[in-house]
């Protein structure tokens, strides 16, 4: 069993709508947990990370942790055509990083 | 300046050569990795180094031996290439110790292709 598991997509939406990003963990110690967006033929950069329980807001995205269920979600309101990349999901125990296959999402103009 | 930095950027090699991938961080960190990128985009954790001690080694064959000369460098070298081991190849580094929210920063990747 993968540390991270995420739905590889492909995931497509509309562009303005909201796009849902979800992805579940199996280490009950991790403390942080990262989204990275990823286009095509680049390296991971870092979009936000969560590590309480609930919701946290940066412009347009929200991350939303439940450490009972070991679910972490990322949302993207009013998708771009810009958004479209892969969205990789990661735990981290310390300096220990584990990442999920990352979700191919498509905003469609 | 760029923070994480790897050489060659691609990488086109026969089976059965010895070829080696270098990485440099200017960020001062502690901690430096070497991870493995196949085509289904899942990013592998190969090795971890904290101050140039191996800290994870996961199960990688030992084709492969990375080389940490000091904390800002590690190098990535690979004996008797397969052609699975056609992949990309990223270098990223995260400050120790890691506390919460630390994350970790990436290399450009080195797309490796063996024919």
């Amino acid at each position: 069993q993968k540390e991270v598991e995420q739905n590889s997509g492909p995931l497509s939406v509309p562009e303005g709508a909201i796009a849902s990003l979800n992805c579940t963990y199996s280490d009950r110690g991790s403390q942080s947990f990262f989204w990275y967006r990823q286009y095509s033929g680049k390296s991971p950069e870092l979009i936000m990370f969560i590590y309480s329980n609930g919701d946290k807001e940066d412009g347009r995205f929200t991350a939303q942790l439940n450490k009972a269920s070991q679910y972490v979600s990322l949302l993207i309101r009013d998708s771009q055509p810009s958004d479209s990349a892969t969205y990789l999901c990661a735990s981290a125990r310390g300096n220990q990083f584990y990442f999920g296959t990352g979700t191919s999402l498509t905003v469609i103009p | 300046d760029t923070a994480v930095s790897q050489t060659p950027k691609y990488l086109v090699t026969q089976m059965g050569n010895d070829k080696s991938i270098k990485c440099e961080q200017n960020l001062g960190h502690d901690t430096m990795y070497w991870y493995k990128q196949d085509s289904k985009k899942f990013l592998k954790i190969m090795f971890s180094y904290n101050n140039k001690e191996l800290i994870i080694n996961e199960t990688v064959p030992n084709r492969f031996s990375p080389k940490s000369p000091d904390k800002a460098h590690l190098n990535l070298h690979i004996n008797s290439l397969e052609l699975g081991d056609s992949a990309v190849y990223f270098c990223a580094s995260s400050q120790d110790p890691g506390g919460i929210g630390t994350e970790a920063f990436f290399g450009q990747g080195t797309r490796l292709t063996v024919v």
